[in-house]
């Protein structure tokens, strides 16, 4: 158990649906990262944040966005779904962003019908 | 362009083989972090090692060992003694140093059978 959680772990929507993914990062920890793994695109990071700010941006759709509250608990929303967006998304959590290891949630398998 | 190339897709194995896992990183940055992440078929990805690049100490730790050749760009991971736990997928990761992300590699997909 690497202490970060996901909820849900499963999820199953319809095209043009939205829906919100959490993420609670390890005690301590200050960075959330998100990543999306496909069996295109493999794993893919999405965007982070470090203590309530946005940090980096990778390959995140502008239908995606995601926000980390005070008590430093992260949401990735994902609107307008669509087929492709059918995914594993993961959240990890480090100390910093700097050199610290990222340890990774359990992940919610996303599935767009 | 990748960054990080996991040229072997799939490798199997019978029990208590060895197994050696190749990763092939591109930076240009001095300073910079290479990880190898476990994904078992439970989905879950479970951090095993994380090297600096200052730090080319290979090192083992149980059935497990790295070799990390700055010279070639290689961080390679070897299971000794491989046992059916192990089937799992294998992903080599790179962190530059001014980013946060990781950069991962396509996975190396193992599998033991008894």
């Amino acid at each position: 158990d690497s202490g970060v959680t996901q909820t849900p772990k499963h999820l199953i929507t319809a095209t043009g649906q939205r829906v919100t993914l959490r993420c609670s990062p390890r005690s301590g920890d200050l960075s959330v990262y998100w990543y999306q793994q496909s069996l295109d695109q493999g794993l893919q990071f999405l965007i982070q944040y470090y203590n309530g700010e946005e940090r980096a941006k990778g390959n995140i759709l502008e239908r995606f966005s995601a926000q980390q509250f005070p008590d430093l608990h992260s949401e990735l929303n994902l609107s307008s779904l669509e087929l492709g967006d059918s995914a594993l998304y993961f959240c990890a959590s480090s100390v910093n962003s700097a050199q610290e290891t990222q340890y990774f949630g359990p992940g919610t398998r996303l599935l767009v019908l | 362009a990748q960054k990080v190339t996991q040229a072997q897709t799939e490798i199997s194995v019978v029990e208590k083989e060895d197994v050696t896992l190749d990763c092939v990183y591109e930076t240009r940055d001095t300073t910079y972090y290479l990880f190898w992440y476990k994904q078992p078929p439970s989905g879950e990805l479970v951090f095993l090692i994380r090297r600096n690049s200052f730090d080319e100490q290979n090192e083992i730790s149980g059935r497990y060992s790295w070799n990390f050749q700055k010279s070639t760009s290689s961080f390679n991971f070897t299971i000794t003694a491989s046992q059916v736990v192990d089937s799992a997928v294998y992903f080599c990761a790179l962190k530059e140093g001014s980013w946060g992300k990781l950069q991962f590699g396509a996975g190396t997909q193992v599998v033991v059978t008894p």
